[in-house]
């Protein structure tokens, strides 16, 4: 079975300071990999993914996670935080063909500090 | 593309009543998904489709909800009856690759069953 640990609830930053989140995952195969992101009272959107292809994947807004096997992590950064980026963000894992099921780390609220 | 549509964006019920959610996931994409977000739960997986057939519904938390996807382009959740426990956010989502591809949300629909 997979699974994602987001092993932090809550991360405040200052607007123009790095950005970490941090996300362990655990799985039988080579996983799928993905960061979404929900802004408050809005649906998710997928910031990035990971494919078995490239170990530094860059998505939308500025945002990369490296997938890194032997921590069996895939950490979020960003160099530069920006106010538009406090929302909350998911961690997911999937395995891909044959197990379509997306399972969801338990989310990290950014916040922004101005 | 219009993007996941899903109907009501709200709905208030009372204890004991049908309530039916609505999905129109992207033209094109063969899979469905059906989410439920609550604060102490997070995001789970309630039942996937393929190409209309369900696959795994391991989710469904009670025979009280039902799933139906009678053709490519329209998908209900239905619950019955209702209870209070049920108030949740409610999304659907659709991708054409399955447990690869990217997932598209729609913007949820927001259940209280008082």
């Amino acid at each position: 079975a997979q699974s994602v640990t987001q092993l932090d609830s809550h991360v405040s930053v200052s607007e123009g300071t790095p950005v970490l989140l941090r996300c362990n995952y655990s799985s039988s195969y080579s996983p799928s990999l993905f960061w979404y992101v929900q802004h408050p009272n809005k649906g998710l959107q997928l910031l990035l993914k990971y494919t078995s292809a490239a170990t530094l994947v860059k998505g939308i807004n500025g945002f990369e996670a490296e997938f890194k096997k032997s921590e069996t992590s895939f950490h979020l950064t960003k160099p530069s935080a920006h106010m538009s980026d406090a929302a909350e963000y998911f961690c997911v894992v999937s395995v891909g063909f044959g197990n379509e099921k997306l399972t969801f780390g338990t989310g990290t609220r950014l916040t922004i500090i101005p | 593309d219009a993007g996941v549509i899903q109907s009501p964006r709200h709905e208030v019920t009372e204890m004991g009543q049908e309530v039916t959610l609505r999905c129109k996931p992207i033209s094109g994409h063969d899979y469905l998904f059906w989410y439920r977000q609550t604060m102490m739960r997070g995001l789970e997986l309630l039942i996937y489709f393929n190409n209309n057939v369900p696959i795994d519904d391991s989710g469904m938390p009670e025979d009280r909800f039902s799933a139906k996807m009678p053709n490519a382009s329209f998908s209900t959740l239905k619950i019955q009856p209702s209870e209070p426990r049920d108030s949740a956010v409610y999304f659907c989502a659709s991708s054409r690759l399955g447990g690869v591809g990217e997932a598209f949300f729609g913007q949820g629909t927001r259940l209280t069953v008082v």
